[in-house]
């Protein structure tokens, strides 16, 4: 079985720009999590999908937004970069959520925001 | 305040030896996770408990409901253990994770 897949793995941008990062989950799984993680502030949650809702959202600023699809990939959005947002960006999938099971996490997408 | 605490931030092992990994939390949770992440970001999981202990490999997790603790123990250490080793409590409170910030572990041949 495949595990979950993140593009692009790098990925350098310019305060101002917008960025879009996907995050294919194992086939089967319902439920995407995002996580922000920075030297300073390690691991952080973003958001939660499930079944194409957003069940559960973090502690972000608006630019940071997020979306799933029918066929559960996920996509995350953040606009108007700055350069704090330079960090490695994971999602995980799992079966139900990730309130009840196991997750399973994607390589990251490393975003340098200069 | 839902707080997660891990200790030692840093360790540093002879290959064989037994280590401890120490999570402390605050109030009440529906789940805690084990998780280990190797140089380049990649992220494991290694265990998710709720309650008593569970096994795998050289690997042991333990919680204590009442004292709000757990450990991650590894038995027989070796090289390729070196990692960050990160606690996350799901709180009773909360939907999401709460991660502590990591404890970071070499062990040297």
């Amino acid at each position: 079985k495949a595990g979950v897949t993140q593009t692009p793995r790098y990925l350098i941008k310019t305060r101002g720009q917008q960025v879009t990062l996907s995050c294919s989950p194992i086939s089967g799984h319902r439920s995407v999590s995002w996580y922000q993680q920075t030297p300073g502030q390690g691991l952080q949650f973003l958001f939660e999908y499930f079944s194409e809702t957003q069940r559960n959202k973090g502690n972000f600023p608006g630019r940071f937004s997020g979306r799933q699809f029918s066929n559960s990939r996920s996509e995350m959005n953040v606009s108007t970069l700055e350069l704090g947002d330079s960090a490695l960006y994971l999602c995980a999938s799992s079966r139900r959520g990730a309130s009840y099971n196991e997750q399973f996490f994607g390589p990251g997408t490393r975003l340098t925001v200069l | 305040k839902n707080e997660v605490e891990q200790s030692p931030q840093n360790l540093t092992a002879q290959e064989g030896e037994f280590i401890t990994i120490n999570c402390s939390y605050s109030v009440g949770i529906s789940a805690l996770h084990w998780l280990q992440q190797h140089p380049g970001g990649g992220i494991v999981s290694l265990f998710m408990l709720s309650s008593g202990k569970k096994k795998h490999g050289r690997l042991i997790a333990t919680i204590n409901i009442q004292e709000k603790h757990s450990s991650l123990h590894i038995t027989a250490s070796h090289p390729r253990d070196s990692a960050v080793y990160i606690c996350a409590v799901r709180f009773l409170s909360q939907g999401n994770l709460i991660f502590g910030k990591g404890t970071k572990l070499s062990v040297k041949p």
